[in-house]
């Protein structure tokens, strides 16, 4: 069974800073790494994902660098604003790549 | 593109009732939906994937029994929490995704609150 690590747990990031969230998963065939942002009381929304064969995708603030080696990757979010305050979960590919197993959560503050 | 809806948004029930969710995807067809459930400040446990026109596949752990899978159509799942008790009270979540292949995203509703008293 995947497992998908998460970290840290929580954040606090001034406006305009980065936020950097972390996930490291065991193994898998399927070189696919979503990550989702849920508000309070909503469903989880795709954010940006990661797909085969490149180690770094961007869209606008948001930025997933992923490392194939280490089994890790990681979410970038530039000049953060307070609008991003959110969990986070990044997810991994499991059962022959046609589930997902989710990480523990990310719970980022961005103050003012 | 790809929303999907899920009614009701929060149920307050008695102890005893059985709970029907539906999980519609509006403007795409779901040849896969999944449900899931969430404790406050956890993460999201999948419960159960099932795919139109066969039976769901339930994740280790979970009643069958207790929660009924119907995936009757390409854009209805539903979800029925049988005889539900306090200790069913969660967020249950549903995605649904456009095909079979591992790199298809999955879109998901806004959850249902249940609450049994």
């Amino acid at each position: 069974q995947q497992q998908v690590k998460q970290s840290p747990q929580s954040l606090i990031v001034q406006k305009g800073g980065i936020s950097i969230i972390n996930c490291a998963y065991e193994n898998t065939a399927f070189d696919y790494f979503p990550w989702y942002q849920q508000f309070p009381g909503k469903g989880p929304a795709l954010l940006i994902a990661i797909r085969p064969d490149v180690s770094e995708k961007k869209e606008g603030r948001f930025t997933i660098s992923f490392n194939k080696s280490a089994k890790q990757f990681s979410l970038h979010i530039m000049d953060s604003q307070p609008g991003d305050s959110a969990t986070y979960f990044c997810a991994a590919p499991t059962g022959g790549g046609n589930k997902l197993t989710f990480g523990t959560g990310t719970q980022l503050k961005v103050e003012l | 593109g790809a929303v999907v809806s899920q009614h009701p948004s929060r149920v307050i029930c008695k102890s005893g009732t059985s709970v029907k969710i539906e999980c519609r995807s509006l403007d795409f067809q779901a040849t896969t939906m999944f449900w899931y459930r969430q404790f406050p400040k956890q993460s999201l446990m999948l419960m159960a994937t099932s795919n139109e026109g066969s039976k769901a596949t339930y994740e280790q752990g979970v009643e069958k029994d207790k929660f009924l899978i119907n995936h009757a159509s390409l854009t209805l799942s539903t979800l029925t929490v049988t005889s539900a008790h306090p200790e069913d009270s969660s967020f249950y979540i549903c995605s649904a995704r456009l095909g079979g292949g591992w790199m298809e995203p999955q879109h998901f509703g806004d959850g249902t609150r249940l609450s049994i008293l």
